[in-house]
């Protein structure tokens, strides 16, 4: 299956401060999907990207979609104490398949 | 609408003993999915059932059996427990047509120990 490595592994945030983190994948992708995992809960769909060089967001959030197609980059802007969490990113284990494979998170903590 | 919905939350198990996770989602969606996470390790696909029917491996199937009841419903099973299985266990499901076939929308997960 797809590889897909994320960086950084973790980050801690100020609040106010913008984040950005990254996914990259060993194969081109034609969907990128970041999700959200807060502790003891699922993960939660953020953004879907469908397009390469698409810039989506949601709220705070902004995604896109590498235009090699082999990446993908999610910021967060003005952070909050909600903030926290495990992000993950995810593709398509092949093309056009619905099966999904996911990077291993990045954990975003609050720095005291 | 609850989206996806799992029994049970917490279940502690001996090695040996088996038990069934259950999953049910009310969004009329074709394809469900069952995952593991372990720390460290992201999500790992067990089984997964693209339609009402049909079920196939996934990258971690052995130790596990699934159920695809109807188009709600889908089972995983543990015949015989092994510490190695204690994990968190996700089920997922997506609409697996249109545009939008592979987003994918999680339960709360079951937390699993055997001891």
């Amino acid at each position: 299956g797809q590889q897909l490595n994320q960086s950084p592994q973790s980050m801690f945030i100020q609040e106010g401060e913008d984040v950005s983190m990254n996914c990259t994948s060993s194969s081109i992708f034609n969907t990128w999907l970041w999700y959200k995992q807060d502790p003891g809960e699922g993960p939660v769909l953020l953004i879907a990207l469908y397009k390469a060089g698409e810039l989506t967001s949601n709220g705070r959030l902004t995604a896109q979609f590498g235009i090699t197609r082999k990446d993908s980059f999610l910021n967060i802007s003005a952070s909050i104490p909600s903030d926290v969490g495990i992000y993950f990113c995810a593709g398509p284990t092949r093309s056009n398949d619905y099966k999904l494979s996911f990077g291993a998170g990045t954990t975003v903590t609050v720095r005291a | 609408n609850a989206g996806v919905t799992q029994t049970p939350k917490f279940q502690v198990l001996k090695t040996g003993q088996s038990m069934t996770l259950q999953c049910a989602q009310d969004m009329n969606h074709n394809s469900m999915y069952w995952y593991r996470q372990d720390p460290g390790m992201g999500l790992r696909l067990i089984y997964y059932s693209a339609s009402e029917g049909t079920t196939d491996k996934g990258e971690v199937p052995n130790g596990y059996n699934v159920s695809r009841l109807n188009k709600r419903e889908f089972s995983l099973r543990l015949e015989s427990a092994a510490p190695s299985q204690t994990s968190v266990y996700f089920c997922a499901s997506s609409d697996g047509t249109g545009l939008k076939y592979n987003e994918q929308f999680f339960g709360p997960g079951t937390r699993l120990t055997v001891l």
